[in-house]
């Protein structure tokens, strides 16, 4: 398997433009979670979702923030309009499971957001 | 509600043993996680404690008690492919992870 793959890989924007960053999981995995890492917060949950299902979107910043999974091998982050504090650095993750065997996250190389 | 401690930072010598420690607070513990990150890249999973006590796993060890809702990431024979950021991770009932700013690790010649 290719593992997590996440595009862009990189995106630069100007405040106020749309931005929708992909995220392909590992196949068979049921858990997706998106997180978004800056230095001053670190790596914060955004949301995750369980066999498509969103779980718990308490992490989204704002209602500008939104995200999909239309099915097992597909999900979106987007950000309508964007803004200059939301440059970061934002990972897509999957798991079979976090309470299964070590529940260990497998994490896509991420993708790098700067918005002007 | 969940929360995590973590040092900010920890700075060590090439070739000594680091301990960095994690305190946790959150509904429905199953076990602890640990995940290393380098500059630029993306987190990668290093080590799980469900039970209390010590997990090996070459150079890195994890340690993990419940009673304290504590556990820390112990490195030997510091390498300086080893400074990078480390993260504690806890899985709760939920199957919700959450991370925090993580310790970064500066190893010195």
């Amino acid at each position: 398997d290719a593992g997590v793959i996440q595009s862009p890989r990189h995106e630069v924007t100007e405040m106020g433009q749309e931005v929708t960053l992909r995220c392909k999981p590992i196949s068979g995995h049921d858990y997706l979670f998106w997180y978004r890492q800056t230095m001053m917060r670190g790596l914060e949950l955004l949301i995750y979702f369980n066999n498509n299902v969103p779980i718990d979107d308490s992490g989204m910043p704002e209602d500008r923030f939104s995200a999909k999974m239309p099915n097992a091998s597909f999900s979106t982050l987007k950000i309508q309009p964007s803004e200059p504090r939301d440059s970061a650095v934002y990972f897509c993750a999957s798991t079979l499971g976090p309470r299964q065997n070590t529940g260990e996250l497998f994490f896509g190389e991420g993708s790098r957001l700067t918005v002007l | 509600g969940q929360s995590l401690e973590q040092p900010s930072e920890v700075t060590a010598v090439e070739g000594a043993i680091v301990q960095i420690n994690c305190t946790y607070q959150t509904s429905g513990f199953y076990g602890l996680s640990w995940y290393q990150q380098h500059d630029g890249g993306a987190p990668t999973f290093l080590s799980y404690n469900a039970l209390d006590g010590l997990e090996e796993t070459g150079r890195f060890s994890s340690f993990l008690s419940r009673s304290d809702s504590y556990g820390y990431l112990l490195l030997q024979e510091l390498q300086m492919k080893d400074s990078a950021s480390y993260f504690c991770a806890p899985p709760n009932r939920d199957d919700k992870i959450i991370f925090g700013k993580g310790t970064r690790l500066h190893i010195l010649p």
